[in-house]
Parts: C-alpha cells; sequence; structure tokens
C-alpha cells in the first residue's frame, strides 16, 4: 500500500514568492496533519483536518500560511508570501479513526529553503 | 498543556552495547496515548509503537522494548544489543492530553551507534 505522498521533496525559493506544499493521505484515513520540523522549535503541529475539515489551525504561525484540503485524497499548505524564517521540513501525516487517539504515518516531508 | 521531555539530546554508544532512551511526558488527562518514532538520516519519521495510558505491560519487539510507568510519568525505549542501522533521532511523542488532537513531540534524542 502507498504510504502518504508529498511534492515537492525539495523547493527553493526566493523571499517573497509564493510556495505550496501538497499531500495525499493514505487512503481511507479520514485525517490529516501538516507538521512543521525546525532546529529550533523541533517538530509543531500547524493544522489538522476531520474528514476534511479543519479542526484546529492554532499552530499557524501567521495570516501567511493557509491550508486546505478539498477532497479526501488531497491536502495544501501554501505560504504567501514566503521569508527565511519559513525554512524547514514540512510533514503531513494521516491516520483512521479519531484524531487523538490512532497512529499517525507520516510523509517523507518537504524540504523547503527560502532564500 | 502538555509536555514531552527527552532530557538525553545525544547518545553514542559502541555497537552490541544495550541503550535506554528516557522520555517523560505531562498531560492532566487520565486517556491519552504514547507513540515513539524514528527519523533516520533520510529523514523521514517511522512510527515503532503506540501504548495507551491503560496499558501498562511493557512491551517487546525484536531488540526493542518499551517500559511504561505512570507512577513516574515515563515512556522509556530500550535497544537491546544495538546495530549501526540504529542510528537515528528518536522521538517521542503525545496526543490525546489536554484536549489536543495532535502529537506533542520532545525534542529527541539523536542516538549513534558506533562499529
Amino acid at each position: 500500500d502507498a504510504g502518504v505522498i508529498q511534492s515537492p521533496r525539495h523547493e527553493v525559493t526566493e523571499m517573497g514568492q509564493e510556495v505550496t506544499l501538497r499531500c495525499k493521505p493514505i487512503s481511507g484515513h479520514n485525517s490529516l496533519f501538516w507538521y512543521r520540523q525546525t532546529m529550533m522549535r523541533g517538530l509543531e503541529l500547524l493544522i489538522y483536518f476531520n474528514n476534511n475539515v479543519p479542526i484546529d489551525d492554532s499552530g499557524m504561525p501567521e495570516d501567511r500560511f493557509s491550508a486546505k484540503m478539498p477532497n479526501a485524497s488531497f491536502s495544501t499548505l501554501k505560504i504567501q508570501p514566503s521569508e527565511p524564517r519559513d525554512s524547514a521540513v514540512y510533514f503531513c501525516a494521516s491516520s483512521t479513526g479519531r484524531p487523538s487517539t490512532d497512529t499517525q504515518y507520516f510523509g517523507p516531508g518537504t524540504r523547503l529553503t527560502v532564500l | 498543556a502538555q509536555k514531552v521531555t527527552q532530557a538525553q539530546t545525544e547518545i553514542s554508544v559502541v555497537e552490541k552495547e544495550d541503550v535506554t532512551l528516557d522520555c517523560v511526558y505531562e498531560t492532566r488527562d487520565t486517556t491519552y496515548y504514547l507513540f515513539w518514532y524514528k527519523q533516520p538520516p533520510s529523514g523521514e519519521l517511522v512510527f515503532l509503537i503506540r501504548r495507551n495510558s491503560f496499558d501498562e505491560q511493557n512491551e517487546i519487539s525484536g531488540r526493542y522494548s518499551w517500559n511504561f510507568q505512570k507512577s513516574t510519568s515515563s515512556f522509556n525505549f530500550t535497544i537491546t544489543a544495538s546495530q549501526v542501522v540504529d542510528s537515528a533521532v528518536y522521538f517521542c511523542a503525545l496526543s490525546g492530553g489536554g484536549g489536543a488532537d495532535g502529537l506533542t513531540f520532545g525534542k529527541g534524542t539523536h542516538l549513534i551507534i558506533q562499529p
């Protein structure tokens, strides 16, 4: 079975540009999570969806960040405009059942570099 | 608020030694879930184990074992007869506590197995 798929795997962009990260969850999973990993802050939850509906976006750092899940098999995380401090690895994860109890399976991550 | 502490930033051992990674958590909830993930040098996050707060039985999977003690709020991970392939960053994580549905991660322990 295919795991969580993320694209692109690497993204290099210049400050001020728009960046879109994509995620395809595991088929049949109804919860999707976006995390960010940095050296300073470690792994932190940005937002999660349950049945395509955003449930908690309190971790989204600021209005420059937005996330959508138009259907059960696709989600995007957009940064506009991007800044150098957004450089990080962004992970998408999915789980089945209740978000608070079931195992989250992670994608390979997208390494974002903002110059 | 929930919190996970991995006090050991880095551990270095020689191959075939046993090594224990410590994890201490804080939560006010009586129902919660604990996890361990492995992040090898390639960067992906690999799920290792999930344990709920009502199951304090120790678990063994090959060379890996986990010791969950509610009395000390600890969920420690032991690798027996370590191998070079075990070199990675290991994360302990908590969910379901404090009403939060995402994972709260510790800062991780970088394990180096020297040949």
